[in-house]
């Protein structure tokens, strides 16, 4: 069974760079069906797709986000991030990753990991 | 931007059959698939209804998707609510710039 567990720091310091990182397991990174994505939540706030990833290194991003958003997969590790820059308050929230599949969406979701940015 | 919009909220009666709309802001809501989430306090989301209509397995029959193209929507079915249906739905689907987009989400009361 596929799981996904998000890890790194729950606090950041405004300005700074929010660092996430997704372990994948029961199943291959590598795989030629599916994609892999960043989903985040405010408190209390609905669900913003972020970006996602191939295993090839190919990514697509939120236009909103874009300018400020690196993912990036280490396929040894089975294992893909998400680096966001220049935080501010607005980008606390619930960080989720996810399988994607371009067609039919994002299944299944790792827990998510609550990221607090503080001034 | 594409955008896709919910009702706030509905409620109902447990056994009773409540719809839920997602209407997209451009193009045609038939062009891309859509899916539904459902996220309960505390929990990630998970999928009820994939590629417009189908049920991921696990799922029970009494959720049904299906879509409307004379409103652009696409709609979530849930007859027979039961208490544990009280949740969040999302919808999603994705436009030609591979921009995936969530609904804005509608909290669902069993009254």
């Amino acid at each position: 069974q596929l799981q996904l567990q998000e890890s790194g720091p729950g606090l950041v310091k405004s300005s700074e760079t929010l660092s996430l990182t997704c372990t994948v397991s029961g199943g291959s990174i590598s795989s030629s069906s599916y994609y892999w994505g960043w989903i985040r939540q405010p408190p209390g706030k609905g669900l913003e797709w972020i970006g996602t990833i191939y295993y090839s290194g190919a990514t697509y991003f939120n236009p909103s986000l874009m300018s400020r958003v690196t993912i990036s997969v280490d396929t040894s590790k089975n294992q893909f991030s998400l680096k966001l820059s220049s935080v501010t308050a607005a980008d606390t929230a619930v960080y989720y990753c996810a399988r994607h599949n371009i067609l039919r969406g994002f299944d299944p979701w790792g827990q998510g990991t609550l990221v607090t940015v503080s001034s | 931007n594409f955008m896709l919009t919910q009702p706030h909220s509905v409620s109902e009666s447990p056994e009773k059959t409540v719809t839920i709309s997602c209407t997209g802001s451009s193009g045609s809501i038939a062009s891309n698939y859509v899916q539904w989430y459902q996220q309960r306090p505390g929990s990630a989301p998970s999928t009820v209804i994939y590629e417009d209509n189908q049920r991921p397995s696990g799922v029970p029959d009494r959720f049904s998707g299906s879509i409307d193209s004379s409103s652009n929507s696409a709609s979530l079915t849930i007859s027979g609510l039961k208490t544990e249906d009280e949740a969040d739905y999302y919808c999603q689907s994705y436009d030609s710039s591979n921009n995936y987009v969530f609904g804005t989400g509608t909290k669902v009361t069993v009254l």
